[in-house]
């Protein structure tokens, strides 16, 4: 079975600070590995993915993640937040031949002036 | 514009009441979702369809039920069986099982 686990229900991060939002996951076989955003009351979008190749992935909206196997991890980072990046952020994982998403619990990211 | 649209935003039912969720999608995607979120817990998975005519259990499909008759079509029902339904329901649809999923804006349903 597969899990994601999201260090952090809630971070704060000052206008121009880094952003840098942890993920890891437990998978027995190669991952397909995604972050997703959600602003209140709507649906999630999707940020970036990871499935095979550069292990730097880069997304939507100036933000990045780094698919690092030896830790099983795959954080997501942004330079310098913005007040717009302020949202709930979704870790999740699947993987080839997999049916189904597993999210993280989800991390709310509050972005103070 | 394609994507998944879902009606309506909001949703207000007493108790006891079967109510009945829509999905659409023009994504041309095989693949559909529905999902439950509540507050502090994340995304759970109550139903998903691979394929018109075929659909499989989530983790919590107990007191839901949904059909999957055309490919762009997925609508959930709430019966009067699931002790809380009161939560904002997500619709999601992807090309595959193992590809990344696009979701819709949510219903936020309140039974009281």
């Amino acid at each position: 079975a597969q899990s994601v686990t999201q260090l952090g229900s809630h971070v704060s991060v000052s206008e121009g600070a880094l952003v840098l939002l942890r993920c890891n996951y437990s998978s027995s076989v190669p991952p397909y590995l995604f972050w997703y955003v959600q602003y209140p009351n709507q649906g999630l979008q999707l940020l970036l993915k990871y499935t095979t190749g550069a292990t730097l992935v880069k997304g939507i909206n100036g933000f990045e993640a780094e698919f690092k196997k030896s830790e099983t991890s795959f954080h997501l980072t942004k330079p310098s937040a913005h007040m717009s990046d302020a949202a709930e952020y979704f870790c999740a994982v699947t993987r080839a031949a997999g049916n189904k998403l597993t999210f993280g619990g989800g991390t709310r990211v509050l972005v103070k002036p | 514009d394609g994507g998944i649209t879902q009606s309506p935003k909001y949703l207000f039912r007493k108790e006891g009441q079967n109510v009945t969720l829509s999905c659409e999608q023009n994504l041309n995607h095989d693949a559909m979702y529905w999902y439950r979120q509540d507050p502090g817990q994340g995304l759970r998975l109550i139903y998903y369809s691979q394929i018109v005519n075929d659909f499989q259990k989530g983790d919590i499909a107990e007191g839901y039920s949904v059909s999957r008759e055309k490919k762009e079509s997925f609508p959930l029902t709430v019966t009067s069986a699931q002790k809380n339904p009161t939560a904002f329901y997500l619709c999601a649809s992807s090309i595959g099982p193992y590809y990344e999923q696009y979701f819709g804006p949510g219903t936020r349903l309140t039974v009281t």
